[in-house]
């Protein structure tokens, strides 16, 4: 069945990169997600990525896709105390119309001053 | 502004007690979503429905209902049958096609049975 797996938690310095990394199972997805969590809030929308591209760039976010491997990476450029948070990365359930996505686990981001 | 509105944000109940979580999108989005989420195990699919008047099972279905009688509402009824109700959950919407339908989430209830 699909399956996302993320490591649970990554600790950084201010102004270091962070690099946040996820496996997917499903070879069918279409579209691969990166959300954020706060705490006690939803998840946010923060970039996603087509499967026929190899890498995206938003501002200081770099997400890199390797479909050989099913691996996904969301890397954070200069990462600041207010980028601590949960991150999951999705995929979409492709072999269906239904709009469902399958999440990971979530990364705890901890960025220290 | 557009957007998907949870209430409460805190809800605690007795057990045995049924309780409904409601969830309402401005977005005009067709499919909604029920996830609950519980600390190291990421957000697991309760319920969904990709239009009026139908609703598919998630995963994890059992103890809960739902109804979808407007476009804009998708409330959840925790169920004295579910085992275990205590956790935060999650609503999201989505245009619902299968090609680039990002969810839009909710702020979350989190919910407190005892």
């Amino acid at each position: 069945g699909e399956d996302v797996e993320q490591s649970l938690f990554l600790s950084v310095r201010e102004g270091d990169s962070s690099v946040i990394n996820c496996t997917y199972t499903d070879s069918s997805s279409t579209y691969l997600y990166w959300y954020k969590q706060e705490p006690g809030a939803g998840l946010q929308l923060l970039t996603y990525i087509f499967s026929n591209m190899d890498m995206k760039q938003d501002q200081r976010l770099t997400v890199l896709l390797n479909k050989k491997d099913k691996h996904l990476s969301l890397r954070i450029a200069d990462t600041q105390t207010g980028d601590s948070a949960i991150y999951f990365c999705a995929e979409s359930w492709g072999s269906s119309n239904t709009g469902k996505l399958i999440f990971g686990q979530g990364t705890t981001l901890q960025v220290k001053p | 502004d557009g957007g998907i509105t949870q209430s409460p944000k805190y809800l605690f109940r007795k057990e045995g007690q049924n309780v409904t979580l409601s969830c309402e999108q401005n977005l005009n989005h067709d499919a909604m979503y029920w996830y609950r989420q519980d600390p190291g195990q990421g957000l697991r699919l309760i319920y969904y429905s990709q239009i009026v008047n139908d609703f598919q099972k998630g995963d994890i279905a059992e103890g809960y209902s739902v109804s979808r009688e407007k476009k804009e509402s998708f409330p959840l009824t925790v169920t004295s049958a579910q085992k275990n109700p205590t956790a935060f959950y999650l609503c999201a919407s989505s245009t619902g096609t299968v090609y680039n339908s990002p969810l839009h989430f909710g702020n979350g209830t989190r919910l407190t049975v005892t």
